[in-house]
């Protein structure tokens, strides 16, 4: 069964840094790319970041470009997103979500997704 | 603001059919498939149709979508109390280099 699990959620100051994991299980993780889709309160779904399935390629939203980068680890079968530079407007549910194809692009779907972890930047 | 477009609302009695609309343009629906998710406050959100019209396994056949050009649609047919959700359009944007979701419809079972 294709699990995907956030963590590393919580309260931190406007201008701080916060590490999201996501824990995948249940397939290959090789074998897929993988993004980080986000909610703010009150708002729709908002796509942040994928990376290909070896991480040689990697893309941003423009609101978050230079501030957040996304990562993977092969052999811990691990997403992260390091999300540094902290604004009170990207709190929000964080959720991972798993491509069906090992690069983004064209075609591209989210198969299969986690529950989230929730964020919030405030003073 | 969205790139997508959709109503924010859409509702009907138990049985009616609802259709949702997703508007894009050349560089992401018209360029590419547009995929439609299944969102309930508090839940992962789930895949619903990708590809346009194809149904993962598990999605009742009351679900179906189509795609025109540069727009899209979602149908619900057979309206259920829990097909209450929000649901989102989205699609791969070629001139953006990004994945976009459209604002969400949030679909109430009168």
């Amino acid at each position: 069964e294709v699990q995907l699990v956030e963590s590393g959620g919580g309260l931190v100051q406007p201008g701080g840094s916060l590490r999201l994991s996501c824990a995948a299980s249940g397939f290959t993780f090789d074998d897929f790319a993988m993004h980080w889709v986000r909610q703010c309160p009150g708002k729709g779904l908002e796509w942040v970041s994928a990376i290909s399935w070896n991480s040689a390629d990697r893309v941003q939203a423009d609101s978050v470009k230079g501030r957040f980068t996304i990562s993977r680890d092969s052999v811990k079968n691990i997403l992260y997103l390091q999300m540094d530079s902290l604004r009170v407007e990207d709190t929000a549910l964080y959720f991972c979500a798993r491509d069906k194809k090992i690069l983004y692009g064209s075609g591209t779907y989210l198969d299969f997704w986690g529950p989230g972890t929730l964020v919030t930047v405030a003073s | 603001q969205s790139v997508l477009t959709q109503p924010s609302s859409a509702s009907g009695p138990p049985g009616q059919r609802v259709t949702i609309s997703c508007s894009g343009n050349i560089s992401n629906i018209g360029g590419s498939t547009v995929n439609w998710y299944q969102h309930l406050p508090g839940t992962a959100p789930k895949l619903l149709i990708y590809r346009n019209t194809q149904r993962p396994s598990g999605v009742p056949n009351r679900f179906s979508a189509s795609k025109s050009g540069t727009s899209a649609s979602l149908a619900i047919s057979g309206l259920q109390s829990e097909d209450e959700a929000e649901y989102y359009c989205a699609s791969w944007d070629d001139s953006l280099n990004v994945v976009i979701f459209g604002g969400g419809t949030k679909v109430t079972v009168l």
